[in-house]
């Protein structure tokens, strides 16, 4: 199972809007409504953000939101905040009954 | 509170073994479906093993015949036993509970036990 495939890094000013792209294939991302995104900190583990391509946890601000088109999911931060640097991986449940992770996404915010 | 804390990572040399443990607390263990996903320095995040309320398991392709996932309802613990390892199982191995539901969402993970693998 190849991983999901993301952008190496974003990068965005505070108050701007970022989007992660998620390219997978027919066996996982355009097969299932079963994406989701983990926010991930420095030594710190990750954090659902996202699941079931676009329904946010409780807690989790509404400047999160994603979709999907096809094989690619897309996330989008709006209102950057410093607190918002951090790793984002997507994932997708797959027709093989495995899980597979994008590659990861360093968002900076300048 | 749900709280999920990783135990038995440590150095350990090429081809030998390892048993993670989680402990789990703050809910009904054996209402949910659990993971074990790793961080892997310079690759990022990788699933590895996930086993569901009735003990159906599902591998990695990579992990296949090397790691076996099981869990103790009695215990409320998770497990992941790792033989043959290699130095590319080094990482952070996370124990992550499954949002109920259809679909594999990771909503709650332990701070991780780290492994490593080298001689």
């Amino acid at each position: 199972q190849s991983a999901l495939t993301q952008p190496a890094s974003v990068s965005g000013s505070p108050g701007q809007s970022i989007t992660i792209s998620c390219t997978g294939t027919s066996s996982d991302v355009g097969r299932y409504n079963y994406v989701s995104w983990y926010q991930q900190h420095p030594g710190k583990a990750p954090k659902l953000i996202i699941y079931a391509v676009n329904n946010r946890p409780s807690g989790v601000s509404n400047r999160f939101s994603a979709s999907k088109s096809g094989n690619t999911a897309s996330l989008t931060i709006s209102g950057l905040q410093t607190e918002d640097e951090a790793d984002y991986y997507c994932s997708s449940y797959t027709s093989s009954t495995t899980q597979v992770f994008g590659g990861g996404t360093k968002l900076t915010v300048l | 509170e749900v709280h999920l804390v990783e135990s038995g990572g440590g150095l350990v040399q090429p081809g030998g073994s390892l048993r993670l443990s989680c402990a789990a607390s703050g809910f009904i263990f054996s209402s949910y479906a659990f993971n074990w996903v790793r961080l892997v320095p310079g690759k990022g995040l990788e699933w590895i093993s996930h086993i569901d309320d009735v003990n159906n398991i599902y591998y990695a392709d990579a992990m296949k015949g090397r790691f076996t996932i099981s869990r103790d309802n009695a215990k409320n613990s998770l497990y992941l036993q790792m033989n043959s390892l290699r130095d590319e199982d080094t990482a952070m191995y996370y124990c992550v509970r499954d949002l109920p539901g259809a679909g594999w969402y990771f909503d709650n993970w332990g701070q991780g036990t780290l492994v490593t693998v080298s001689s």
